[in-house]
């Protein structure tokens, strides 16, 4: 059973525009939240994380929030370039004291020049 | 900085046949992680070495793999015999410390992808 759900396999965006990622999850005791950019052939790229006792983290042009009551997060792009084209990877790790992360099955976002 | 290193790049071995995936963490990071994704699903979480000590293995799928890592530097994953359902790539990860630190971010290699026939 995924514990980490990434709905939407595809998204497409025209450069300039928000790009708005979202993720859900269904296990309670996660306690800490990242975003992953990942490129053909290559591995995941750490892009962004948020704690669980916060509800937004900003780096640059890349924001999640965290909405814990709907155990939803969302990461947004403002605003998207064409580089930013690849796939998003959700990840969630479980506070029990596990150092291992849960992954969702990714997102592929596109950016149109 | 090098990064996270693993080989080979691809392997295509034929069912009933042994693999052996090897991982070059960075330099000094304590705490390496093999992770799994097979056939566009998500990706999973097979084991964590701190140095050379199996810290978590709970994901590793059966007792035909097995993951070492003498002397707390590099790591191997062999998978003995390897089945059809073992295709997939197979990344490895490294931090300093514990990932979860916030200026310790889990670092990952380009993976290994391993096809059985």
């Amino acid at each position: 059973d995924q514990q980490v759900k990434q709905n939407s396999p595809s998204l497409s965006v025209q450069e300039g525009r928000i790009s708005i990622l979202n993720c859900d999850y269904t296990n309670s005791m996660f306690d800490y939240f990242l975003w992953y950019k990942k490129y053909p052939a290559e591995g995941p790229t750490f892009l962004i994380s948020i704690s669980s006792i916060k509800d937004k983290n900003e780096d640059g042009r890349f924001t999640v929030f965290l909405n814990k009551s709907a155990k939803h997060l969302s990461l947004h792009i403002v605003p998207s370039q064409p580089g930013d084209s690849a796939v998003y990877f959700c990840a969630a790790r479980d506070g029990g004291g596990s150092e291992k992360l849960v992954f969702g099955k990714g997102t592929k976002l596109t950016v149109n020049p | 900085e090098a990064g996270v290193t693993q080989f080979p790049s691809h392997s295509v071995i034929e069912k009933g046949q042994t693999v052996t995936l090897r991982c070059d963490p960075i330099s000094g990071h304590d705490n390496l992680y093999w992770y799994r994704r097979v056939m566009g699903k998500e990706i999973k979480f097979l084991l964590h070495f701190v140095k050379e000590s199996k810290q978590d293995e709970s994901g590793m799928p059966n007792n035909r793999f097995l993951a070492e890592r003498t002397g707390g530097t590099y790591s191997t994953l062999k998978v003995q015999p390897a089945e059809l359902e073992d295709s997939g790539v197979y990344f490895c990860a490294s931090s300093l410390g514990a990932w979860s630190d916030y200026n310790s971010p889990l670092h990952f290699g380009n993976g290994t992808r391993l096809t059985v026939t």
